[in-house]
């Protein structure tokens, strides 16, 4: 148990699904993220948040709909999904935003994603 | 344009031998360094970190080395285990190109050491 859970593990949708991805974590932080692994690609930063408020949109197409209730759950929403985005979808969080890039952020086990 | 960059993809080494694992970057601008360990099915656990005012950081078996000047890090294992054996990733922190700050991943190296 790494302190952020992510479910599902893993998911197949059809590009006209709507589903939900969920992480939640148990150690106190207060900044959370989501990040995309492609296959041979760098790990790629999609949103983040600080404090239950969006920092973070590195150009993320709406199809992707993060939301934040409390600083412990972070959801991604995904809506009419496209075969190039399955990929792994790692959920990671910090105690803050500046101290997690210093310290490291705790990921949790992804959810792998498949469209078809 | 990729800032961080693991231009081996994978790497194999002799069980108690050392093992090597680079990282170039090209964004002056970064202000800390990681290394993540990442196996399959799991999501990447953080292993060590250095600062860019310093030029060494030592836990254990992990040595991370920082050449500003040649924009090169590494992290060296030793000596290596089989446990070891799992896909890591190099890190920087600092502001991005549109000013955030953020965390910038490579691609990842394989490490498979052989008993």
């Amino acid at each position: 148990e790494t302190g952020v859970t992510q479910t599902p593990r893993h998911l197949v949708m059809g590009m006209t699904n709507k589903k939900s991805l969920k992480c939640e974590q148990h150690l106190g932080h207060n900044a959370m993220y989501w990040y995309k692994q492609s296959a041979k690609k760098p790990l790629e930063l999609m949103f983040v948040y600080n404090f239950k408020e969006q920092t973070e949109n590195n150009s993320v197409p709406s199809r992707f709909s993060p939301e934040c209730p409390n600083s412990s759950h972070l959801f991604l929403h995904l809506h009419t999904l496209q075969p190039e985005d399955s990929a792994l979808y790692l959920c990671a969080s910090s105690q803050e935003r500046g101290q997690g890039a210093r310290y490291g952020y705790t990921f949790g086990s992804g959810t792998r994603l498949t469209v078809v | 344009d990729q800032q961080v960059k693991q231009n081996s993809p994978s790497l194999s080494v002799q069980e108690g031998r050392i093992s090597i694992l680079n990282c170039d970057y090209t964004n002056s601008m970064f202000d800390y360094f990681l290394w993540y360990k990442k196996y399959p099915a799991e999501g990447p656990t953080f292993l060590i970190s250095i600062s860019s005012i310093k030029d060494k950081n030592e836990d254990g078996r992990f040595t991370v080395f920082l050449n500003k000047s040649a924009k090169h890090l590494s992290l060296h294992i030793v000596p290596s285990q089989p446990g070891d054996s799992a896909v890591y990733f190099c890190a920087a922190s600092g502001h991005s190109g549109a000013g955030s700050y953020q965390l910038t991943f490579g691609k990842g190296t394989k490490l498979s050491v052989i008993p």
